[in-house]
């Protein structure tokens, strides 16, 4: 099974800041990687996919990119709504895994 | 609206049955593969397996971790995903969600739509 792993675990940034959360693959997955948004008691909300391409009516401060084993989700300057955890996953072959979650809190 | 909406979740002793449903409105579920995912809680989400639509033969695929226990199975005249839950173990106890992915391609295999779960407690 391919790994995915994300760091940072926690990430407590103010609002205004550039954020970014990176997942590494245990081995290349091309660009077969999909970001998420949870927040609690709700379930995954979908922002990007093909590590780069923003799901339609996602705000343009998030952006992806990467390729291959490491993989950055940034927000260019965080909003207040954007707290939670955010997922990466890939796709490229199963079992379909997921990062372990960056819990991402506004200070 | 284009929606999926679980139900059946609930407390059950280890070793113990459980079956999950998932109705899906707004699209034409028949055409789609469809997929579980569950969430144990304060953890990450894990995959749990996906069932392919009539065309490709209702075959499944399962995470390892419940393979052998979970059943996969669909009804397309009710829009419905089932999820049979067998031999419960404490380490089951999650939020499943029901998820439909982008395309049935694996190379579109990311969930653009998600129910909002259902929670099984798994516990004596």
């Amino acid at each position: 099974d391919i790994q995915m792993t994300q760091s940072p675990s926690t990430l407590s940034a103010s609002v205004g800041d550039r954020v970014t959360i990176t997942c590494r693959a245990s081995q290349s997955i091309r660009t077969s990687l999909a970001w998420y948004q949870q927040k609690p008691g709700k379930a995954p909300k979908f922002l990007i996919y093909q590590a780069s391409s923003l799901e339609s009516g996602v705000p343009s401060r998030f952006s992806g990119s990467g390729s291959g084993t490491e993989f950055t989700l940034t927000i260019s300057s965080l909003q207040p709504d954007d707290f939670g955890t955010y997922y990466c996953q890939q796709y490229n072959s199963f079992p379909i895994t997921f990062g372990q979650g960056t819990r991402l809190e506004i200070k | 609206e284009v929606q999926l909406v679980e139900s059946g979740g609930g407390l059950v002793q280890p070793g113990g049955s459980l079956r999950l449903s998932c109705a899906a409105s707004g699209f034409t579920f028949s055409d789609r593969y469809m997929h579980w995912v569950r969430q144990a809680p304060g953890k990450g989400l894990e995959w749990v397996g996906r069932i392919r639509n009539r065309a490709n033969g209702f075959t499944t695929e399962y995470a390892a971790s419940v393979k052998g226990r979970f059943i996969i199975s669909r009804e397309d005249s009710m829009n419905s995903l089932y999820l049979q839950m067998n031999s419960l173990k404490a380490e089951d106890t999650a939020m499943y969600y029901c998820a439909r992915p982008y395309s049935n391609s694996l190379s579109e295999l990311y969930f653009d739509l998600w129910g909002r779960g259902t929670l099984v407690t798994v516990s004596s």
